[in-house]
């Protein structure tokens, strides 16, 4: 059975440093990746998903995520994190079904 | 922004009423699904269709019940409800094919008294 795991609850970083969300799958073959955020008292937008190509997949408002295959893991990025990217992230994965399996959400912090 | 409508966005109501979360998209999308989620939790998978006339409950058991007579419609109904329904509803949509993401409303936040 697929799976997906977000091994933090709670990432908290300073308005202008990097941040990095993670998320680690479990399934055999290809999998499609997906990053979602979510602010509060509103439904979940769509930032980058994986489907073939360049590991490294750039999405909306400068957020990217780096595709390993051998340590099945695909972590959200940000160069420069902002206040205002304070949400609740979500990874998810689909594999051979149609049915997205999200991860237990991360909470991101920037602290100004 | 994806047009994905939910109404009501809240709704506090007494126990054993019947409720219909309404859910439309502008998207002419076939596939549909109704998500439940407890307030900053992961989200559970309650009801899905493929298109017109298909409905199919999801990985998490739900009293709930849909129904699907027209492409952009899929509302959700709790025949009579309870405090154990008190949960956030988030509808979604999406195109066919796996690497199609999918784009929700913005849910109903539901409290049975």
């Amino acid at each position: 059975a697929q799976s997906v795991a977000q091994p933090e609850d709670q990432v908290k970083v300073a308005e202008g440093n990097p941040l990095t969300v993670k998320c680690t799958y479990s399934v055999s073959g290809n999998p499609y990746l997906f990053w979602y955020v979510q602010y509060p008292n509103r439904g979940l937008q769509f930032l980058l998903k994986y489907i073939t190509g360049d590991n490294l997949v750039k999405g909306s408002y400068g957020f990217e995520a780096e595709f390993n295959k051998s340590q099945t893991s695909f972590h959200l990025k940000k160069p420069s994190a902002l206040v205002s990217d304070s949400a609740l992230y979500f990874c998810a994965v689909r594999f051979e079904t149609w049915q997205l399996t999200f991860g237990s959400g991360t909470q991101l912090t920037v602290l100004p | 922004e994806a047009d994905i409508y939910q109404t009501p966005r809240y709704l506090v109501i007494g126990t054993g009423k019947k409720i219909t979360l309404e859910c439309s998209q502008t998207m002419g999308h076939d596939k549909m699904y109704w998500y439940q989620q407890d307030p900053g939790m992961e989200l559970h998978l309650i009801h899905y269709s493929y298109g017109v006339n298909s409905t199919e409950k999801g990985d998490l058991s739900s009293e709930s019940t849909v129904s699907r007579i027209r492409t952009e419609h899929f509302p959700l109904t709790l025949e009579s409800a309870r405090p154990s329904h008190t949960s956030q509803y988030l509808c979604a949509s999406s195109d066919p094919g796996g690497n199609q993401p999918q784009h929700f409303g913005d849910g109903t936040r539901l409290s049975i008294l």
